[in-house]
């Protein structure tokens, strides 16, 4: 069973980079089916996709979050990650790791990481 | 960008009711690529629908989703009381993927 968790600090200083990193068990993240994305949810509202990355490294990204974003896979470590630059409270939000298809569904969710950015 | 709209906002039902959400697209939705998923309080999303009408692995076909172009629907047909929670409509045919603000579906 395909399983994802995310990692890093729950509290960001406003200005400061946001970094999460997901961890795949269950299957390996080389597979020429699936991208992997970061999707956010401020508390109490809806869903923003962030951006994904195939494990060959190629990403595509919100335009919105675009000159923040950067998600970077390590396929050693079965790993992907995201940073996000210049946070500021808007950021505030769980973040969520994900598997999607090629088609753009998600079908695996880690379960979610609060990050709140605050002095 | 699509911009998804979902009503009613809140629905407030009773166990066995019909449930009826409706999400519409500013633009045309290719292909159909649209998603529900369903969230409960303090869970990741849960993928229900994909394709506007086919569903997920493990979906019960009390599920059922509708519509093409800027109109969908999901229906289920009959609530569980695990059914009761947040639901929200996705497109996936342009990037960038968006989501609606969701229809929370509560106890009457």
């Amino acid at each position: 069973q395909l399983q994802l968790q995310e990692s890093g600090p729950g509290l960001v200083k406003p200005s400061d980079t946001l970094s999460l990193t997901c961890t795949v068990s269950g299957g390996s993240i080389s597979s020429s089916d699936y991208y992997w994305g970061w999707i956010r949810q401020p508390p109490g509202k809806g869903l923003e996709w962030i951006g994904s990355i195939f494990y060959s490294g190629s990403t595509y990204y919100n335009p919105s979050l675009k000159s923040r974003v950067t998600i970077s896979v390590d396929t050693s470590k079965n790993q992907f990650s995201l940073k996000l630059s210049s946070v500021t409270a808007a950021d505030t939000a769980v973040y969520y790791c994900a598997k999607h298809n090629v088609g753009g569904t998600f079908d695996y969710w880690g379960q979610g990481t609060l990050v709140t950015v605050s002095s | 960008e699509i911009v998804l709209t979902q009503s009613p906002g809140t629905l407030s039902l009773s166990p066995g009711e019909r449930a009826t959400l409706s999400c519409r697209a500013s633009q045309s939705v290719s292909s159909s690529y649209l998603a529900w998923y369903q969230q409960k309080p303090g869970q990741a999303p849960r993928l229900l629908i994909y394709g506007a009408s086919s569903r997920a692995t493990g979906i019960p076909d009390r599920f059922s989703g509708s519509g093409s172009g800027t109109d969908f629907t999901l229906t289920i047909s009959r609530l569980e009381p695990e059914d009761f929670a947040v639901y929200y409509c996705q497109q996936y045919g342009s990037s960038p993927f968006t989501f609606g603000l969701g229809t929370k579906v509560d106890i009457k």
